[in-house]
């Protein structure tokens, strides 16, 4: 059974470009959570999805940056116009069933903006 | 709203010495509480977790915590320290139960170990 898996692993873009990273849970997960890891710093929630439904987005800016997670396919993080500030490692996770066990973890993308 | 705190950002204990990494939570809900650790470049691996039942819970590679509901704390332990312990611990809260749970990360706390 393979872990969550995080594509790209490392993603360069140039300012005002547009970032996407996916996530595909582990198989037969279906929650799906992002964060967002600054240099030296935790990990902050950003938005929590169910299959085509987005359940919690409380930790997502409010602009230029939006998550799904369609029927098919892997969850998505995009960020247009990406600016400096938006350099972090973001990761994954996913849980079959909510709260009741733990979530696990992909190894994150690491995005650089130059 | 649910939060939690890890006291000190950076602990550096040696090798064989006891660990102590120290996590307070906030919560209106009874918690789920969790240790996580990130080796560098790495995603987060789960050490242990507290759901309900016994307050003293242990984890992989030796490592426990105990659940102290009076001091809203969760302290994680091990008693004596391994090189390869060095790395970055986090503690976690979630209201376990709710239909809209998500895991509140505390700040990290790096852990280095003196030869």
């Amino acid at each position: 059974n393979a872990g969550v898996m995080q594509n790209p692993r490392h993603l360069v873009r140039r300012r005002g470009q547009e970032a996407r990273l996916r996530c595909s849970p582990m198989k037969g997960h279906s929650h799906v959570y992002w964060y967002r890891q600054l240099p030296e710093e935790g990990l902050k929630f950003m938005v929590y999805l169910q299959k085509e439904n987005i359940i919690d987005e409380s930790g997502m800016p409010k602009e230029r940056f939006s998550a799904e997670f369609p029927k098919e396919g892997p969850s998505i993080l995009r960020i247009q116009q990406v600016v400096r500030g938006d350099s972090a490692a973001y990761f994954c996770a996913s849980s079959p069933l909510v709260g009741d066990t733990e979530a696990f973890f992909g190894q994150g993308t690491r995005l650089t903006v130059v | 709203a649910q939060s939690v705190t890890q006291l000190g950002s950076h602990v550096s204990v040696s090798e064989g010495a006891l660990v102590l990494l120290r996590c307070n939570y906030s919560s209106s809900v009874p918690p789920y509480l969790f240790w996580y650790v990130q080796y560098p470049n790495q995603g987060l691996q789960l050490l242990l977790k507290y759901t309900t039942g016994a307050t003293l819970v242990k984890g992989i590679n030796g490592f426990e915590a105990e659940f102290k509901k009076s001091e809203t704390s969760f302290h994680l332990t091990k008693p004596s320290a391994h090189m390869s312990d060095a790395a970055e611990y986090f503690c976690a809260v979630s209201d376990g139960g709710s239909s809209a749970s998500k895991i509140i990360f505390g700040s990290g706390t790096r852990l280095s170990i003196r030869p």
